[in-house]
Parts: structure tokens; C-alpha cells; sequence
């Protein structure tokens, strides 16, 4: 079956950190990948994405992704943290020819302490 | 323009009564979606249409129903609430394939 593993369920950094949150899929095919984001009591917001070309995809606040064919993965990484990026970040992975349809992770909850 | 909306945003259910969600787009998207989010399960795929009068199954589809009679309404029913269906539903839709999903801001439903 289909499946998207994020490693870390919960992370925990102070302020400047850098960050990587992991991200895996089981998919042979050709898939367009993912990184949601949600803010506390806030619906989800698309951080990043890639659907093919450059596999290192910069998005929104200084976040990126570097999508590696070989080890199925798709690892979130930004060199800074700030506070303000406390919220659960979701990994998603859309097979091609299959209506659309997003396989998401179980989700990693990162705290950022002032 | 207001992207996806949801409504009601919140609701509590006595087991077995029924309930619609509705979900709205004006974005003119082809495919909608419907979404449960429970905790350390992320989000799973509840049904999903990739246009006007067609639905089809996701990954948790039973104990809900789907209608898409207009392009811009996805509604989500459920005939007999159960306590496990207590949980976040989210809508998203989009254009076909290769587009991104934008989301709605969810239904916070708890069923007693």
C-alpha cells in the first residue's frame, strides 16, 4: 500500500536553530510532492511543492525541500527557525494518474521556544 | 473571492443522528476532496470527485456518503453518527492532476 512516513512525531528547537524534518514514501511511480503547513487553529497552507525538474524547491518563509528519487524522500529543512513557525507541518505525496488524490504523513509538530 | 469554505464550523452529534457538511469553491476547480484529520494519523482521504456528478472512494469511506450536484458544492453526509467519527473534516479542491489543493478551514465535529 501507499504509504508517506515523517520520522519525528514532535520537535523541539529554540529560536535560530536550523531545522530538517524528515520525510519518506512508498511509491514506485512518478509522484508531485508536498509540504503542508498548519498554524494553531488554522486550516492548511502549502509550503512547498515539487512536480519535477530542480529536485531542491525553495517556498514560502525561507523553508525548503530537496526531493531524492533514490531514497524516496522529501526532507523539509530551514537553516533559521523563529517562533512564529510553531504549527504541524504534513508531507504529502500525489501519485500521478490516480484522480488527484494527496497521501499524507502523520504529521510532525514543531514547538519553537522563544 | 473566498477560495473554500466550510460550513457548519463546529457541531456536536448524539450517536446516530445525521448530519451534511457542506464544502464551497469559487475557484472554478474540476476535483474536490473530503478529509478527516485525528491526531498522529494526519490527514486521510474520506471521498473525492473529479467533477460535477462523480465520486469516488478514498481510504476511510465508510459511514459517509458524498454528493456533487454542482461543480462548486462537495457535501459530506453522514447517515448514523458514531463517537468514531468524532474529528476535524477539511475540504480541499483543485484543478485536475497536477495542481496544488487548497484547503477549507475545517468542521470540528464531536459525536457523544
Amino acid at each position: 500500500a501507499q504509504s508517506v512516513s515523517q520520522h519525528n512525531h514532535h520537535v523541539i528547537l529554540s529560536e535560530a536553530a536550523s531545522l530538517e524534518l524528515g520525510c519518506n514514501y512508498s511509491y514506485g511511480g512518478t509522484v508531485n510532492l508536498f509540504w503542508y503547513v498548519q498554524y494553531p487553529g488554522q486550516h492548511l497552507q502549502l509550503l512547498l511543492k515539487y512536480f519535477s525538474g530542480d529536485p531542491l524547491v525553495k517556498g514560502i518563509k525561507g523553508f525548503e525541500a530537496e526531493f531524492i528519487k533514490s531514497k524516496f524522500s522529501f526532507n523539509l529543512r530551514k537553516p533559521s527557525v523563529q517562533w512564529s513557525d510553531t504549527a504541524e507541518y504534513f508531507c504529502a505525496v500525489k501519485p500521478y494518474n490516480q484522480g488527484g488524490k494527496l497521501i499524507f504523513g502523520q504529521g510532525t509538530e514543531l514547538s519553537v521556544k522563544p | 473571492n473566498a477560495g473554500v469554505t466550510q460550513t457548519p464550523k463546529f457541531r456536536v452529534l448524539k450517536t446516530g443522528q445525521s448530519m451534511t457538511l457542506l464544502c464551497a469553491q469559487d475557484m472554478n476547480h474540476e476535483y474536490m476532496y473530503w478529509y478527516r484529520q485525528d491526531p498522529g494519523m494526519g490527514l486521510r482521504l474520506i471521498h473525492y470527485s473529479v467533477g460535477e456528478g462523480t465520486t469516488a472512494k478514498g481510504e476511510v469511506p465508510d459511514g459517509y456518503n458524498v454528493s456533487r450536484l454542482k461543480k462548486q458544492n462537495f457535501l459530506l453526509g453522514l447517515e448514523s453518527a458514531a463517537p468514531s467519527q468524532t474529528s476535524v473534516y477539511f475540504c480541499a479542491s483543485s484543478y485536475p492532476q497536477r495542481e496544488t489543493q487548497y484547503f477549507g478551514p475545517g468542521t470540528r465535529l464531536l459525536v457523544l
